[in-house]
């Protein structure tokens, strides 16, 4: 099972910062956190993880609590085509445990 | 460069039938292998995950089976499909090292 909890639905203007939030109040010392998003029809795709410290990348930026028991993931100017469903996972380090999918959160970006 | 191939892309199959989706990785050695589905709404459902060959891990009983014949194979297979494995089936890959990981495009089956 998941061990996150994402809002199911977000709405953002095109321009503006999305801000997707992600509660994981179990996560474990060893655990990351990593966003993934799927358009439709399509594989989901990575955009960023991290431990504990804040990330960011060409596509977005990674906000963790300092108890590391919720983070926010940041897409500082939304397009129409970031328009997707955005996955929080939790996960191991080691290489060998599996990516687990829960619900995610459907973002719409509107024009 | 890594790349990840999945066929076909859609499929129309009877109930009944048999199935076999494949998925192979180029680029890498010893992947970690995952088979998804994903039905019409739903979130994506983790089948059948592999650290190597012959090393099957089924995560959820039903109706398909997987197997690694090669390190950088993954099969997906069913005796006799039901209405219900209808889906969109996803193949990824997972490095060793602790970085993303790639999908491939997907089957898109449709169980009639």
């Amino acid at each position: 099972d998941a061990k996150t909890t994402q809002p199911t639905s977000m709405d953002c203007a095109e321009g503006r910062a999305a801000n997707l939030p992600c509660n994981h109040s179990t996560i474990s010392g060893n655990e990351y956190v990593y966003w993934y998003r799927q358009i439709h029809s399509q594989g989901p795709q990575y955009i960023i993880h991290g431990l504990k410290n804040n990330e960011t990348n060409e596509m977005a930026s990674l906000i963790i609590t300092e108890d590391r028991k919720s983070s926010t993931l940041i897409l500082p100017h939304a397009t129409l085509r970031d328009t997707a469903v955005y996955y929080c996972i939790v996960r191991l380090y080691s290489g060998n445990t599996p990516l687990v999918f829960g619900k995610g959160t459907r973002l719409s970006v509107i024009a | 460069s890594q790349t990840i191939h999945q066929w076909p892309a859609t499929l129309v199959q009877p109930v009944g039938s048999p199935l076999s989706l494949e998925c192979t990785v180029e680029g890498t050695s010893n992947p970690n292998l995952y088979w998804y589905r994903q039905a019409a709404g739903r979130g994506l459902q983790l089948l059948f995950y592999s650290v190597g060959i012959g090393q099957i891990s089924s995560e959820v009983p039903q109706n398909l089976s997987a197997s690694r014949p090669q390190d950088r194979q993954f099969i997906l297979s069913s005796k006799k499909l039901l209405l219900s494995d209808s889906g969109f089936y996803l193949c990824a890959w997972y490095p060793r090292r602790n970085t993303e990981a790639f999908f491939g495009q997907g089957t898109r089956l449709t169980v009639v």
